[in-house]
């Protein structure tokens, strides 16, 4: 079984530029999640989907940052214009229900991003 | 609200010794309590998880971790140490949403021969 694929594993921008993470879960996994881990802290839950739709986005910065799932399965989280204190792994995890999501998710490898 | 606390930011063991991580939890509602470790460069891997049945909870990797409410605590232990285990442990508790995880800040496992 594929796992959680992310791409780019590796992104440096400038400081206003916009960057942009795809993610694509678990074949068949309904829940999506985004995840910032700033170096030496715990990965923080930025917004959480059910296949296509918003269930959490209480802690997503709404003004630079933005994320969509058009069609219930690959994610795209973007940054629009990046900040030095958006220097973090931005981590995707998915799991097959909302439910399943309370006992197990699965990550992916993350983006390393470095504003500069 | 939930919370995590971990106590220690790196945990040095020498291969063969006991690994014990601490971990302490806040929460409103019975707390489902999770333990996950990240290898460089890699995503979180779950270890074991704690969703109030057993209080013993067996995991991966020979890893083990205990539920005791009277403490708060979610410790996680392993006999013995295998260079193999040097890694990141994040410790988590469900949050406030039906599915969301608050993550401790992590404990740095290093292993030393």
């Amino acid at each position: 079984e594929a796992g959680v694929a992310q791409s780019p594993r590796y992104k440096i921008i400038e400081k206003r530029q916009s960057v942009a993470f795809w993610c694509n879960p678990i074949s068949g996994h309904a829940t999506l999640y985004w995840y910032q881990q700033i170096l030496g802290q715990g990965p923080k839950l930025l917004i959480q989907f059910q296949n296509n739709g918003v269930v959490d986005d209480s802690q997503l910065p709404k003004d630079r940052f933005s994320a969509e799932r058009l069609k219930g399965v690959d994610s795209t989280l973007k940054i629009q214009p990046a900040k030095l204190e958006d220097s973090a792994v931005y981590l995707c995890a998915s799991s097959e229900t909302i439910a399943s999501g309370g006992y197990e998710q699965y990550f992916g490898p993350g983006t390393r991003l470095t504003v500069t | 609200a939930q919370s995590v606390t971990q106590l220690g930011s790196h945990v040095s063991v020498s291969e063969g010794a006991l690994v014990l991580l601490r971990c302490n939890y806040s929460s409103s509602v019975p707390p489902y309590l999770f333990w996950y470790v990240q290898y460089p460069n890699q995503g979180l891997q779950l270890l074991l998880k704690y969703t109030s049945a057993a209080t013993l909870v067996k995991g991966i990797n020979g890893f083990e971790a205990e539920f005791k409410k009277s403490e708060t605590s979610f410790h996680l232990t392993k006999p013995s140490a295998h260079m193999s285990d040097a890694a990141e442990y994040f410790c988590a508790v469900r949050g406030s949403g039906y599915s969301t995880l608050t993550f401790g800040k992590g404990t740095m496992l290093l292993v030393s021969p």
